[in-house]
């Protein structure tokens, strides 16, 4: 099993609706993290989470939600999606310090 | 504010050829560099990374130095392979870990 997993990989949904991306992971480590990723603006951090009690907004959480269910949960809302929330979608974790990322496979979200 | 500058892609490449990919940061006190890389349909992973001016990350053939006069961290193989086909990333971390990545530069190898 991949260390950090993201469901669904890829979905399709329409401008309103309610949607849920689910992150899960094996690492053991504290803190979470959720990007979305756009041609030509590279990853943008959009909530990050340094232990279950903790959450934060990054740069662009308008329009997002998350929750930490566990250490090894994370999930991301849009509660309403709009056209403008297609984007590719990673979860992160890491251990602090400089020991780097790991990163999930993604999920492709086109709001239509 | 804190921010990663990445030269623009596609960047394409016959095998064998030299790689350079610029980034240059802006950031306030001394923040480590990574390189990602992400291949198709695939997570980001991390590549290499440096912590400390004149700092050397290296991996798998890429190298990158932590210039502080220049704020730079490019990224550099001498001799790319079609396997290299990827989007490189550089990244800056900042307080409280988070990473500031750059837009990323769409490498392509042919052979």
């Amino acid at each position: 099993d991949a260390d950090v997993t993201q469901t669904p990989r890829n979905r399709i949904t329409k401008t309103g609706k309610r949607i849920m991306l689910e992150c899960s992971q094996t690492k053991g480590h504290d803190r979470m993290y959720w990007y979305r990723q756009d041609p030509g603006l590279g990853l943008r951090l959009i909530y990050y989470s340094f232990d279950v009690k903790d959450i934060n907004k990054g740069e662009i959480s308008d329009g997002y939600s998350v929750s930490r269910q566990a250490q090894a949960k994370f999930s991301l809302s849009l509660e309403s999606a709009i056209p403008n929330q297609t984007a590719l979608y990673f979860c992160a974790t890491s251990e602090g310090g400089d020991y780097g990322y790991t990163f999930g496979s993604g999920t492709r979200l086109t709001v239509v | 504010g804190d921010s990663v500058t990445q030269m623009e892609g596609p960047v394409t490449l016959s095998e064998e050829a030299f790689l350079t990919i610029n980034c240059t940061y802006t950031a306030t006190g001394y923040p480590s560099l990574f390189w990602y890389v992400q291949y198709p349909g695939e997570g980001l992973q991390l590549l290499l990374k440096a912590t400390k001016a004149d700092d050397k990350g290296s991996n798998k053939g890429f190298e990158a130095t932590y210039r502080k006069e220049t704020t730079s961290f490019h990224l550099e193989k001498g001799s790319v392979q079609v396997s290299d086909s990827a989007v490189y990333f550089c990244a800056l971390r900042i307080g409280g870990g988070k990473l500031i990545f750059g837009q990323g530069t769409e490498l392509s190898v042919k052979p």
